[in-house]
């Protein structure tokens, strides 16, 4: 079946401009889970949705950043107001139950974000 | 507080030779631990996981990790390391949240 996707797969923005970052998680996945990796670094957590619980938030950076999930489906990640410090690839992740569980995340592969 | 350390940036081994990536934890139970690979432009791959039971894992591509409680350690090996192993590798940890370790970088010479 189809895995993790990402679009766009690379995204070249101004400084203070929004983007917007978009996953499709396997179907039938009720956690999903987004994550930045910049240059040689390792991931850094960002957001969690499982199924229709309140989302954990708590990786977000800054206020500029938000995401979306609906059902569990489709999940947008915005970034108002872009910065030069946030370009880095950004990863999407989904699994079947979600945290302390033990499962397996499978993962996209990235946008890859530039901001000029 | 829950954590995940890989102690070791960068490694490189020759063709053939032997691998340890090392991986220690912190969590005040036993957790769930894995091993995910990302190969150059790719997304992250799932080598293998500890559940319970037996702390001797066996994965794909040939590796295995063993699951040391008395060091909270979760070492990846591989007995004889081919060119295409070269990638990053990350350790992580699924405690009451997800932890990944910031991962270590393998080179292989030839």
């Amino acid at each position: 079946g189809a895995g993790v996707s990402q679009s766009p797969s690379n995204k070249v923005t101004e400084k203070g401009k929004d983007v917007e970052l978009r996953c499709d998680p396997i179907s039938g996945h009720t956690a999903l889970y987004w994550y930045r990796q910049r240059l040689g670094q390792g991931l850094e957590f960002l957001i969690y949705f499982q199924g229709n619980s309140a989302p954990d938030k708590s990786g977000l950076p800054s206020d500029r950043f938000s995401a979306e999930r609906t059902g569990e489906s489709v999940s947008t990640l915005t970034i108002q107001r872009t910065q030069q410090e946030d370009s880095a690839v950004y990863l999407c992740a989904s699994s079947p139950l979600g945290r302390g569980r033990g499962d397996t995340q499978y993962f996209g592969p990235g946008t890859r974000l530039t901001v000029l | 507080a829950q954590s995940v350390t890989q102690p070791d940036i960068h490694i490189t081994v020759s063709e053939g030779a032997s691998l340890e990536l090392r991986c220690n934890y912190s969590y005040g139970a036993t957790p769930y631990l894995f091993w995910y690979v990302q190969s150059p432009g790719q997304g992250l791959q799932l080598l293998l996981k500890y559940f319970s039971g037996d702390t001797l894992v066996q994965g794909i591509k040939g590796f295995e990790a063993e699951f040391k409680r008395s060091q909270s350690s979760f070492n990846l090996r591989k007995p004889s390391v081919h060119w295409s192993d070269a990638a990053e590798y990350f350790c992580a940890v699924d405690g009451n949240k997800l932890v990944f370790g910031a991962g270590t970088i393998l080179r292989v010479k030839s």
